[in-house]
């Protein structure tokens, strides 16, 4: 059974500060995908990272994928308002079906 | 905004009754996947649905039924409802293939079963 957990589980912060959230796994997955969901919307994706090690910029998220590929984090510079929302984590394996398996999230409050 | 819809957007229920949730896929896009998430916590994949047929289950009693439409449209049944039914439940749309294809999510149904 893989077990899939996300740190923090919330978190509150003020505008412009810095922050890193992560994912961690007790298994190695052939790539794995961030999203954030709002209130009152589904998931949106972020990103994918699928080689170990590999470092992804989005603005001002940059996320990275563990060397062993069991592992990730999220980090947000500059934290604003619009960032508020649940980050989740969707580790990816090569299957016949492609169900996203989610972490149970990350929830991040950042305040004016 | 994702070209997925669901309906309705909320809904309550009483416990026992059944319950039909549609999703429209988004164009190009031949699987669904449904999802249930409880509040505070990750979406818990329900089952996939590709090109009309089940193409993988996740850990939900048989009370959990779907459906795929030729023009790839889905419903998701929800039989004899229980208490812990009550969640928002979502739907993604895909192209079948690799594994880091895009998911495309509704925004959801909110079951209230009281």
């Amino acid at each position: 059974t893989q077990l899939l957990e996300q740190s923090p589980q919330f978190l509150s912060i003020q505008e412009g500060e810095n922050l890193t959230v992560y994912c961690n796994s007790s298994s190695v997955f052939s790539s794995l995908q961030w999203y954030r969901q709002e209130p009152g919307e589904g998931p949106v994706l972020l990103v994918t990272v699928v080689t170990g090690g590999e470092v992804k910029k989005l603005k001002r998220l940059t996320f990275q994928f563990g060397d062993a590929r069991k592992d990730s984090s999220l980090h947000i510079t500059a934290a604003q308002t619009g960032d508020t929302g649940l980050y989740l984590c969707a580790p990816r394996r090569r299957t016949s079906y492609d169900k996203v398996i989610f972490g149970p999230g990350t929830s991040l409050s950042v305040i004016p | 905004e994702t070209g997925v819809t669901q309906s309705p957007t909320h809904l309550i229920k009483t416990r026992g009754q059944q319950v039909t949730l549609r999703c429209s896929s988004q164009s190009g896009h031949n699987t669904v996947s449904w999802y249930q998430q409880a509040l505070g916590q990750g979406p818990q994949f329900i089952f996939q649905y590709y090109r009309e047929e089940e193409n993988g289950r996740g850990n939900f009693p048989p009370r959990f039924s779907g459906l795929q439409f030729p023009n790839y449209s889905s419903e998701l049944n929800v039989n004899a409802l229980e208490l812990d039914d009550s969640a928002l439940y979502l739907c993604a749309t895909s192209r079948a293939g690799r594994e880091t294809d895009t998911q495309y999510f509704g925004p959801g149904t909110r079951l209230t079963v009281l």
